[in-house]
């Protein structure tokens, strides 16, 4: 069973920039993984923020940035707002075994 | 507007059986592949599984976890996606999501129905 990790927590100062990142058990994360990231908020739906790596919703501010760093996904907060404190989650496909598979999540705190 | 709307969650003993539906409306379901997450009271996202668009052979893949437990279905004529829980244990006690898929895409998601297994 792949397992997909992430920082279990970062803190970062508001105005500053932080670099979330998503490793896969299996290898390298490439753009065949398809990288998504969502935001969660405290009793909130998880909401999209990023597909295929590097790919913003309409709706996705553009200090979100998404990318591939040093064979994991990444996902860059430049310019942080207090609003931005919430729980990340990258999810990665796989083509064999088991499709998708979140990460365990990060809680960024904005302090 | 596109939406997502799930329902049928619900207390339920261990060893039975649940529906949940995940209502869809403003695009076609036919057009995208449907997944199924869901998230235990104060933890992380887990994928549960999709069920492929039919231009894709409207397959379903599952979690390890609840592979030969629970089946994903679709009525496309009225929009619906179903995930089917059979032999429900303590640890499937959770919020579940649907959400849609196009390419890769998870863009849009319900705001989820909870389910909880207990005796």
């Amino acid at each position: 069973q792949t397992v997909v990790t992430q920082e279990p927590s970062l803190t970062v100062s508001p105005g500053g920039t932080v670099t979330l990142t998503c490793a896969s058990s299996s290898g390298a994360v490439t753009s065949g993984s398809y990288p998504n990231w969502f935001q969660q908020k405290p009793g909130q739906a998880p909401r999209p923020l990023i597909y295929s790596t590097n790919n913003r919703h309409s709706w996705t501010p553009a200090r979100f940035s998404g990318s591939l760093l040093g064979g994991k996904a990444a996902l860059t907060l430049s310019g942080v707002q207090p609003e931005d404190e919430a729980d990340y989650y990258c999810l990665l496909y796989y083509d064999s075994g088991q499709p998708w598979v979140f990460g365990g999540g990060t809680k960024l705190t904005v302090l | 507007e596109v939406q997502l709307v799930e329902s049928g969650g619900g207390l339920v003993q261990p060893g039975r059986s649940l529906r949940l539906s995940c209502t869809t409306s403003g695009f076609n379901l036919g057009d995208y592949t449907m997944n199924w997450v869901r998230q235990a009271p104060g933890k992380g996202l887990e994928w549960v599984g999709f069920i492929r668009k039919k231009l894709h052979g409207g397959t379903p893949e599952y979690a390890a976890s609840v592979r030969g437990r629970f089946t994903i279905s679709t009525d496309d004529s009225k929009g619906i996606a179903y995930l089917q829980m059979n032999s429900l244990k303590t640890e499937d006690t959770a919020l579940y999501y649907c959400s849609r898929d196009l390419q890769w895409n998870m863009d849009v998601w319900g705001k989820g129905t909870a389910v909880t297994v207990s005796s």
